[in-house]
């Protein structure tokens, strides 16, 4: 596509429950970066895919979080069993390759849990 | 790791005038430094970019200054206008590892 495109743009969730936020990054970007963004904050870093396969796990807050890429393309974020801290703004962002190359942001999904 | 601190974290100046934000980094493996606008409601956009093997980039009324000694850059924004109101983000990368950001600069340009 275009741009990067993220899905839903919002979600309001109980406590407890579980979400999927999904990416579907530019076609032909082989790089896949999922970010969060908490009120007034800084964005920080998630996990991000080459392909299919995900070379850095080290910011996923926790195991409730997780992720996979299928066929190189789209991506999706689960949150498990949900808490209120997970409240935030995830931004997905893709780029040809890894590397010192600008990536392209989606619009986010702004997830709230009540 | 990386850790990039960005100053300040506030900024207001009168339309027609510049914009200076800094941004400083930690790891001096670290290669590639662009900057990224964040309007309401949107996404971050890049808008310019430097390499460690350049001092200085301009784009029009945009520009970065990168000093691997000190480890800092700068985005310099001359004859600012209202629409450059927006949060702008420093970020910082070492090899082909993830975009490390700061915490964000909000811009308010005054007409």
């Amino acid at each position: 596509g275009a741009g990067v495109s993220q899905s839903p743009s919002n979600k309001v969730t109980e406590k407890g429950k579980d979400v999927e936020l999904r990416c579907d990054p530019i076609s032909g970007h082989t790089a896949l970066y999922w970010y969060r963004q908490s009120l007034g904050q800084g964005l920080e870093f998630l996990i991000y895919f080459q392909g299919n396969s995900a070379p850095d796990k080290s910011g996923l807050p926790s195991d409730r979080f997780s992720a996979e890429r299928t066929g190189g393309s789209v991506s999706t974020l689960t949150i498990q069993r949900t808490q209120q801290e997970d409240s935030a703004v995830y931004l997905c962002a893709s780029s040809q390759v890894p590397g010192p190359y600008g990536y392209t942001f989606g619009s986010g999904t702004r997830l709230t849990v009540v | 790791g990386e850790n990039v601190e960005q100053h300040p974290s506030t900024l207001s100046v009168q339309e027609g005038d510049s914009a200076v934000i800094k941004c400083t980094y930690s790891d001096s493996a670290s290669n590639y430094f662009p900057w990224y606008k964040q309007e309401l409601g949107k996404g971050p956009q890049l808008i310019i970019d430097i390499r460690s093997n350049v001092g200085e980039k301009k784009d029009q009324r945009i520009a970065v200054t990168l000093n691997k000694t000190a480890k800092h850059f700068s985005l310099h924004i001359t004859e600012t206008q209202p629409e450059d109101s927006a949060v702008y983000f420093c970020a910082a990368m070492t090899g082909n590892t993830p975009l490390v950001f700061g915490k964000g600069t909000r811009l308010s340009v005054i007409a």
